[in-house]
């Protein structure tokens, strides 16, 4: 079976602070695909990266970066100098090789004090 | 483009009522899917579709019907309302292909139901 994990259920900081969201993931298929969402206060579901199972390479966007190690599962999320734009949810989500059904984790709400 | 356009955004219904959540999309994806959304689950998955005419069951698709008459439209039907559906559902569209697999999914702005 398929499950995304994020044990963070919550996390504050201050503004400027570095943060870093937690996702493990479980699968036994070889192909697979990663996925950061953003859930802002207004609700929508903003796609933030994609990365396949075979492309361990980091990943920077900005003040955005991810981890992906298959050796841990572990596909994480950092936020770097974070501001208050940044509060939202944010989800991790896995999809299997051609199917584009998404398996969720149950988010990570992020605070972000002035 | 409108992207992912749900209507209604709020709805409040009564025990046994039945209605349908609207899912439009404009950007001629194949693939089409309804989530729930309640506090400490993430989000799961309803009904999908992998194009006019075919749909299938997710994790959790009792209590709901879904059909796929065309590619840009795929309605969601909740048959006799339960505060168990008091949720937030989210439509969701993403372009499928065989030389381009498991792109990103564009997700309406949700609906926000209360059945009582």
């Amino acid at each position: 079976a398929q499950k995304v994990t994020q044990a963070q259920t919550e996390i504050s900081v201050v503004e400027k602070e570095d943060v870093t969201l937690d996702c493990v993931y479980e699968t036994r298929d070889t192909t697979y695909y990663l996925f950061w969402y953003k859930q802002p206060p207004s609700g929508e579901l903003v796609f933030l990266i994609r990365r396949n199972s075979f492309d361990e390479q980091n990943e920077i966007s900005g003040r955005y970066s991810w981890n992906f190690q298959k050796s841990t599962s572990s596909f994480n999320f950092t936020i770097t100098a974070s501001q208050v734009v940044d509060s939202a949810v944010y989800f991790c989500a896995l999809s299997l090789y051609n199917t584009d059904k998404l398996i969720f984790g149950t988010g990570t709400r992020l605070q972000v004090f002035p | 483009n409108a992207g992912v356009t749900q209507t209604p955004k709020f709805q409040v219904l009564k025990t046994g009522q039945s209605m349908t959540l609207q899912c439009a999309q404009d950007m001629n994806h194949e693939y089409m899917s309804w989530y729930r959304q309640d506090p400490g689950m993430g989000l799961r998955l309803i009904h999908y579709s992998v194009g006019a005419g075919i749909t299938d069951q997710g994790e959790v698709p009792n209590g709901y019907n879904v059909s796929r008459s065309t590619t840009e439209d795929f309605p969601l039907r909740l048959l006799s309302a339960a505060p168990s559906q008091t949720s937030v559902y989210f439509c969701a569209s993403s372009y499928s292909h065989s030389l381009v697999m498991n792109t990103e999914a564009f997700f309406g702005q949700g609906t926000r139901l209360t059945v009582v």
